[in-house]
């Protein structure tokens, strides 16, 4: 079965410096894609970044890049030159195989930025 | 930028009644899907639909749930009698396109999510 596992509850980090959000999980499909999303207080969730299982480079959207390690099933999110309002909870999801379109969630890491 | 939209923001019901959940899809899009979140929980996925019916369901997604895309714009997640447990942010998304033997990089954009409570 899928599985996602984010072992980190809570990061701090101060502003401007960049932090790394850990994301492994665990498939048997040869092809799937990873997804991370951000839920700001208010609850919305927001699209950051995807990777394709097969995708030979690292994704990489402004300020945000996926660390993506195959071999050892992580595909973790780095947050570049923090701003206060990255302070969230940040979900890794994975969507995987050819019979399904289900997000299939971790349990989130709430990030808080300090000045 | 084309959004999902989700009505009521809040809803707030006592146990046994029926709610509807209102999703409008991003235009272009044809997959939809239901998820929730109980508070301080993860995220789970509850059904999706494509071409008028559904095309997966969780083991959630009991004989309570129903969906329905009435006409052409919107989505609905029905719970018939509510139960406290079903108190959850519940979130619709869609992609324009789903699995078709390979994995598209569509990706599933959220609405805003309704907030359930049951009392």
């Amino acid at each position: 079965a899928q599985k996602i596992t984010q072992t980190q509850p809570g990061m701090f980090v101060q502003e401007k410096e960049a932090v790394t959000l850990d994301c492994t999980y665990d498939t048997s499909d040869p092809s799937y894609g990873l997804f991370w999303y951000k839920q700001p207080s208010s609850g919305e969730m927001i699209f950051l970044i995807y990777q394709g299982s097969y995708d030979q480079q690292n994704a990489t959207e402004g300020r945000y890049s996926l660390n993506f390690q195959k071999a050892r099933k992580s595909a973790n999110l780095v947050i570049s030159a923090s701003q206060l309002g990255d302070s969230a909870m940040y979900f890794c999801a994975m969507r995987g195989n050819y019979n399904t379109d289900k997000l299939i969630f971790g349990t989130g890491t709430r990030l808080q930025v300090f000045p | 930028e084309p959004e999902v939209t989700q009505t009521p923001s809040h809803q707030v019901t006592q146990m046994g009644q029926e709610v509807i959940l209102r999703c409008v899809p991003i235009s272009n899009h044809l997959y939809f899907y239901w998820y929730r979140q109980i508070l301080g929980q993860k995220v789970e996925f509850l059904v999706s639909f494509y071409n008028n019916e559904i095309s997966e369901k969780s083991e959630i997604f009991d004989d309570q749930f129903s969906v329905e895309r009435p006409d052409g714009s919107n989505f609905t997640l029905k719970i018939r009698s509510t139960k406290l447990e079903d108190s959850a942010m519940y979130f619709c998304a869609s992609i324009q396109t789903g699995t078709s033997g390979s994995i598209p990089q569509e990706t599933q954009y959220f609405g805003p999510g309704t907030r359930l409570l049951v009392l």
